[in-house]
């Protein structure tokens, strides 16, 4: 199916632990970034891909990892979980940046126990 | 720092009556500002956006208007619907400073409620 598919919709996890959340674009844009969405907050950028091989940081980078090896998946890694971690997570991606329209996933509800 | 600010936080009205949600942003750069609408359970979703060199832009319903002197921007709903009822968020692209790319700065959101 054509669009961005994140994966999983749901995830519990151990404080401490390694979880990945997957991210999928069918488009080929060029562009993919990932926010986490909490009460007060709004969408909060956490790290933007500009092209396979290029990340850069957003506003709330820390405690996060990224990597983007093939333009389709943009795959975000908390290495060691924590409860301030707890939030909804949302990836997008758009064809020419942040001055175009962003079409985002589903969104992946991570609880951090 | 970079920063959009998004009022009122929540927005009752009733079916019919108009919606007006405001933004501001402190980077004066900043050259194109979408909004974005979010249904429950659902990723958000670009309802319209305007560009810098334009002070308003209309579609059917839906219009947004931009003052780059005061760094505000608005989204007004006219003649609203129950299925208007959702979390709308403002946002501003933010240029790098060196180098980089664009950012998008998002606004915390205002829950809509149209009431039937």
């Amino acid at each position: 199916d054509a669009g961005i598919t994140q994966s999983p919709r749901y995830k519990i996890t151990e404080t401490g632990r390694q979880v990945t959340l997957m991210c999928h674009q069918t488009w080929s844009h060029s562009y993919m970034f990932w926010y986490r969405q909490d009460l007060g907050h709004g969408l909060r950028l956490i790290y933007y891909s500009a092209a396979a091989d290029i990340t850069d940081k957003g506003e709330v980078p820390d405690g996060y990892v990224v990597s983007r090896s093939k333009t389709e998946n943009f795959p975000l890694t908390l290495e060691s979980a924590t409860r301030s971690q707890t939030s909804v997570y949302f990836c997008a991606s758009s064809d020419t940046g942040s001055n175009t329209e962003a079409f985002f996933g589903q969104g992946t509800r991570l609880t951090v126990v | 720092g970079e920063n959009v600010e998004q009022h009122p936080s929540t927005l009752s009205v009733q079916e019919g009556d108009s919606a007006v949600i405001k933004c501001t942003y402190s980077d004066s750069a900043s050259n194109y500002f979408p909004w974005y609408k979010q249904e429950l359970g659902k990723g958000p979703q670009l309802i319209i956006d305007i560009r810098s060199n334009v002070g308003e832009k209309k579609d059917q319903r839906i219009a947004v208007t931009l003052n780059k002197t005061a760094k505000h921007f608005s989204l007004h709903i006219t003649e609203t619907q129950p299925e208007d009822s959702a979390v709308y968020f403002c946002a501003a692209s933010i240029p790098p400073r060196s180098g980089g790319y664009n950012k998008l700065i998002f606004g915390a959101g205002t829950r809509l409620a149209v009431h039937p």
